[in-house]
């Protein structure tokens, strides 16, 4: 039972428009929610969070929305780049699940020139 | 901080034969994961210590599977005998608090 959800396994955007990445969940206890970016060959690497007490976070030109209603999350780039080609895991914890992060299955965002 | 080090980055062995993939935390991280990443199953969590200790090995596969972490700074992944459906990539991850940090993978080739 997959607790993290992408549904859209592949996003192709032009350079300069905006970017938007969308991650579904299934536990409401869920209260801490991250977004990792993955090039190949390459580890994922930290992106930007957001705690379930906030409802946007942002960094530069990345925003994260949670709704928890819907159980639903995006990030938001914007202008997107071409060096933002990559895969994308969406992922969430439990405060009382140690460090555990659960992840989506990954959406490869392609930003052509 | 070097960040979190994985060995060897590339792996192709024979079916049977004994695999060990070894990881080094980030220093001062109580936390260490061990995940695989296939294209069908996407980054599936295999198992994960806190200060030294197995917390949850659910996500281990089979008993073929099994994971040491002796000491703070060292931890290995074992699969023995191994075959080739354990192809993937084997990413080791460290953490103090929810951002984990993963190192660069090891790519496993059982042929």
């Amino acid at each position: 039972d997959q607790q993290v959800k992408q549904n859209s396994p592949s996003l192709s955007v032009q350079e300069g428009r905006i970017s938007i990445l969308n991650c579904d969940y299934t536990n409401s206890m869920f209260d801490y929610f991250l977004w990792y970016k993955k090039y190949p060959a390459e580890g994922p690497t930290f992106l930007i969070s957001i705690s379930s007490i906030k409802d946007k976070n942002e960094d530069g030109r990345f925003t994260v929305f949670l709704n928890k209603s819907a159980k639903h999350l995006s990030l938001h780039i914007v202008p997107s780049q071409p060096g933002d080609s990559a895969v994308y895991f969406c992922a969430a914890s439990l405060n009382n699940a140690g460090n555990m992060l659960t992840f989506g299955g990954g959406t490869r965002l392609m930003v052509k020139p | 901080d070097a960040g979190v080090i994985q060995s060897p980055r590339h792996e192709v062995t024979e079916m049977g034969q004994e695999v060990t993939l070894r990881c080094k935390p980030i220093s001062g991280h109580d936390y260490l994961f061990w995940y695989r990443q296939t294209m069908m199953r996407g980054l599936e969590l295999l198992i994960y210590f806190n200060n030294n200790v197995p917390i949850d090995d659910s996500g281990m596969p089979e008993d073929r599977f099994s994971a040491k972490m002796p000491n703070a700074s060292f931890s290995t992944l074992k699969i023995q005998p191994s075959e080739p459906r354990d192809s993937a990539v084997y990413f080791c991850a460290s953490s103090t608090r929810q951002r984990q940090y993963f190192g660069p993978g090891t790519r496993l080739t059982v042929t």
